[in-house]
């Protein structure tokens, strides 16, 4: 158990809807980052939030947005969703040491 | 702009066999991190190891040893003694660590140890 927790963890919807996925870092894990990984694919990096700022940008489309509240956990919404946007969302946290990134298990987005 | 290649797609190993993931990088860094990740058929991504690149010293990890050569901005991982749960998809990844961290990771190596 990496520590990060991801909500939730399957979650099926339809074209043109939006969701939202929930991400707790690590207990005192100030950063968070977010992945997207399609079906065999490598992790394509989105956005990190470092302390409740955005800190970089990733290929993140615009439909797209995130946030980390003043708890720390962070969301991140998805709109006009479209059947490319399946995939598996990672959220990821990393400690003051700034090396090693935590992964949670994931969220399995299906879009019908 | 940094890269991270992994040329290797697939690979598969006998078990007790040891098998070597390749993985290249490029980077203008001088200080930065390199990673190898795990991800079982579960998807949960597991780090295996990590090399600081200010050390010279190969990192080890029980099985799991890598080769760094910075000069050739290789860093490759070498599993010993192969099992069957280490059939996995293996990511390399760079992070460097002047201005804003951000991971690069390679597209990955499937992995099949068979028995």
């Amino acid at each position: 158990d990496s520590g990060v927790t991801q909500t939730p963890k399957h979650l099926i919807t339809a074209t043109g809807q939006r969701v939202t996925l929930r991400c707790s870092p690590r207990s005192g894990d100030l950063s968070v980052y977010w992945y997207q990984q399609s079906l065999d694919q490598g992790l394509q990096f989105l956005i990190q939030y470092y302390n409740g700022e955005e800190r970089a940008k990733g290929n993140i489309l615009e439909r797209f947005s995130a946030q980390q509240f003043p708890d720390l956990h962070s969301e991140l919404n998805l709109s006009s969703l479209e059947l490319g946007d399946s995939a598996l969302y990672f959220c990821a946290s990393q400690g003051l040491a700034g090396d090693e990134q935590f992964f949670g298990p994931g969220t399995r987005l299906t879009v019908l | 702009a940094q890269t991270v290649t992994q040329s290797q797609p697939e690979m598969s190993v006998q078990e007790a066999e040891t098998v070597t993931l390749s993985c290249t990088y490029d980077t203008s860094e001088s200080n930065y991190y390199l990673f190898w990740y795990k991800q079982p058929p579960s998807r949960q991504m597991i780090l295996v190891i990590r090399q600081e690149a200010y050390k010279q010293q190969n990192a080890t990890e029980n099985r799991f040893s890598v080769n760094f050569q910075k000069a050739a901005k290789s860093f490759s991982l070498k599993i010993s003694d192969s099992q069957l749960g280490d059939t996995a998809m293996y990511f390399c990844a760079f992070m460097k660590t002047s201005g804003t961290y951000k991971y690069i990771f390679g597209t990955g190596t499937r992995l099949k140890v068979l028995a």
